[in-house]
């Protein structure tokens, strides 16, 4: 049975910083590209980034762009979120999901509030 | 940035009656070369992820039931509930991922008249 589950998230001020973490099980997860997902409270979804199969592609959503870095690490088949310079607006619901183009499993997600 | 808006909102339909819900982006997702649309559909029940219903616009996810089908190219698709159930009570999102960044629509409420 394919299974993500994410965690790190938590209060922050802003201009903090959080690391997500998403760990996979179930599937062969250094042959597919992983993502992040995210959805502010009572709000649509957000794509985020996505991570190729070797980490050589990696890319982002301009509103995350020079804030956020994308990694994961193969042998303990986990993805990463590194999120620098937090803003309120940054507050959301952040999924990692499978998949490059459509996404066939979702974890639960993680709860990031950003906030004085 | 393609941008995905969907109609309506919201709506509410009687049990046993067809929901029928749209989606439009701003340019075409249709990819010539093979003659495929990177569009796929995903329910969102309170509480939850969502879940994959439809892609390549009108392929449907394993297990998800036949009363769900998508169908549209280009920039005009629509996902179809044939007969309403009380468990399909939930938001549907519309997605391209023909460019990056990815992009979903603003959701659709489905709820029981």
């Amino acid at each position: 049975e394919v299974q993500l589950v994410e965690s790190g998230g938590g209060l922050v001020q802003p201009g903090g910083s959080l690391r997500l973490s998403c760990a996979a099980s179930g599937f062969p997860f250094s042959s597919y590209w992983m993502t992040w997902v995210r959805q502010a409270p009572g709000k649509g979804l957000e794509w985020v980034a996505k991570v190729n199969e070797d980490e050589s592609e990696k890319y982002y959503v301009d509103s995350v762009k020079g804030r956020f870095t994308i990694s994961r690490d193969n042998a303990k088949n986990s993805v990463f979120l590194q999120m620098n310079s937090l803003r309120a607006e940054d507050t959301a619901l952040y999924y990692c999901a499978r998949g490059v183009y459509y996404y066939d499993h979702w974890g639960q997600g993680t709860l990031v509030t950003v906030s004085s | 940035d393609i941008v995905m808006t969907q109609s309506p909102d919201a709506l509410a339909v009687s049990l046993g009656e067809k929901a029928t819900i749209n989606c439009k982006s701003s340019q075409s997702v249709l990819d010539t070369s093979n003659n495929k649309n990177y569009l796929a559909w995903y329910q969102q029940k309170p509480g939850q992820p969502p879940k994959l219903l439809i892609y390549w616009a009108s392929t449907r996810e394993s297990g998800v039931p036949d009363r769900f089908s998508g169908s549209g190219s280009g920039t005009d698709f629509t996902l179809t509930i044939s007969s309403l159930q009380a468990e399909d009570v939930a938001v549907y999102y519309c997605h391209q991922y023909y460019n990056t960044p990815r992009t979903f629509g603003q959701g659709t409420k489905v709820e029981i008249k």
